[in-house]
């Protein structure tokens, strides 16, 4: 019953690099998305994809980049590590656009 | 206006108590809302779906009032074990989830 799984848990970025955020569901879900959540606040949406192939900008897009390649996997890249974007990100998968399913989170501190 | 928003709290109330939080929203269109609640530095849950004719799920009553847009959770005989954040969450568009700040409970004994 793996779900939602994020990699890593947990990264520490200097300003300027790169890195990719892993997500990976097992359920064949066609919706996938990814959050950030930044300390005392809600979820803001950043991108999310309704199939393989398929994404669209959330709330929040900028510094942020996604693929769709196939069903299972939704990576999340930064190209061009920021402070502002320190933050948990929160990857999630649904059948529909409705109740979610959410991976553990992957904390990242850009320094 | 802010496309979700919730009192923060924090809600400090005592075991068995019944306690309430509402949820405001500002997109007119949105068609689908839930409740989240989210443990002190874990992934949201879905606690559950909220219905337009309102729905129950043991002490945990969902209402939805499409005409002042805002949905309310209310929480009976509270439980130490209720003591999270809890999250309201509007669809902004079909596919476009929005998620309120959070409101935080702590049931004490």
């Amino acid at each position: 019953n793996a779900g939602v799984t994020q990699t890593p848990k947990f990264r520490i970025l200097k300003i300027g690099q790169s890195m990719t955020l892993q997500c990976t569901q097992d359920m064949n879900h066609n919706y996938m998305y990814w959050y950030r959540q930044d300390p005392g606040m809600g979820l803001k949406l950043i991108y999310y994809s309704v199939g393989a192939g398929i994404t669209d900008k959330g709330e929040v897009p900028n510094g942020y980049n996604v693929s769709r390649s196939t069903t299972e996997d939704f990576p999340l890249r930064l190209e061009l590590a920021a402070p502002s974007q320190t933050s948990v990100y929160f990857c999630a998968s649904s059948q529909k656009p409705t109740a979610q399913h959410f991976g553990d989170g992957t904390r990242l501190s850009i320094l | 206006r802010k496309e979700v928003e919730q009192d923060p709290g924090p809600f400090n109330v005592p075991e068995g108590a019944t306690v309430a939080f509402n949820c405001t929203y500002s997109n007119s269109a949105s068609q689908s809302f839930f409740w989240y609640r989210q443990d002190c530095r874990k992934e949201p849950k879905l606690l559950m779906s909220v219905y337009s004719s309102g729905n129950e799920d043991g002490r945990f009553t969902a209402q939805l009032n499409r005409a002042s847009q805002y949905i309310s959770l209310l929480i009976r005989d509270s439980k130490l074990s209720d003591s999270a954040t809890y999250l309201c969450v509007v669809n902004y568009n079909n596919n476009d989830m929005r998620f309120g700040a959070g409101t935080r409970l702590t049931v004490k004994p």
